[in-house]
């Protein structure tokens, strides 16, 4: 049973432009939720996270969207950058819980 | 502060031997957490370990097992290994369940 899932694979976008990212979550006691960014052979790295009591956390660039209602968030990236080619992971907590993560979308910024 | 430390990089075994990855978490962090990256695919929970006792393990057979010594560092053991085992396995550490860093991993390759 696959509890957290992006359902796009793979998206393009052009240097300069918007990039979203859409996570979807079925478990209703996650309360806590991240975005990773992974680049092939090395460890995820830590991009932004959002507790369930906010519905929008924002860092520069970067900012994510949660809709408890529809258990779904989003990653935006504006403007999004050649460097931001990578492999984006939504995971997701319960209080004290283990890390459940998506399947992954893979990004690629193109010139 | 050293992040998450992960040994060896790289492990090459052949099928039916064991394998031992290590992980030395970020001081301070008492839980250890293991995943699987298998080719193509996402993160797939493994283990996790909590002020030395495994609190959780996701769906792997009893042939993946671990354990977490009194210093917080922890040990992913694979017995019998097969040639799916091969996989990018990657830990992290948090402090009471938020917080995760991840290390770079351990590229494991059964032939």
């Amino acid at each position: 049973d696959q509890q957290v899932k992006q359902n796009s694979p793979s998206l393009s976008v052009q240097e300069g432009r918007i990039s979203i990212l859409n996570c979807d979550y079925t478990n209703s006691m996650f309360d806590y939720f991240l975005w990773y960014k992974k680049y092939p052979a090395e460890g995820p790295t830590f991009l932004i996270s959002i507790s369930s009591i906010k519905d929008k956390n924002e860092d520069g660039r970067f900012t994510v969207f949660l809709n408890k209602s529809a258990k779904h968030l989003s990653l935006h990236i504006v403007p999004s950058q050649p460097g931001d080619s990578a492999v984006y992971f939504c995971a997701a907590s319960g209080t004290a819980s283990k890390l459940t993560f998506g399947t992954g979308t893979r990004l690629q910024v193109t010139l | 502060e050293a992040g998450v430390t992960q040994s060896p990089t790289h492990l090459i075994k052949t099928r039916g031997q064991q394998a031992t990855l290590r992980c030395s978490p970020i001081s301070g962090h008492t839980s250890v957490y293991w995943y699987q990256q298998a080719l193509g695919l996402g993160l797939q929970f493994l283990l996790w370990y909590d002020e030395g006792e495994e609190r959780n393990r996701g769906n792997f057979p009893p042939r993946f097992s671990g354990r977490q010594f009194p210093n917080y560092s922890s040990e992913l053991n694979v017995n019998a290994l097969e040639l799916e085992d091969s996989a990018l396995y990657l830990c992290a550490s948090s402090e009471r369940g938020y917080g995760y860093t991840f290390g770079s991993g351990t590229r494991l390759t059964v032939v």
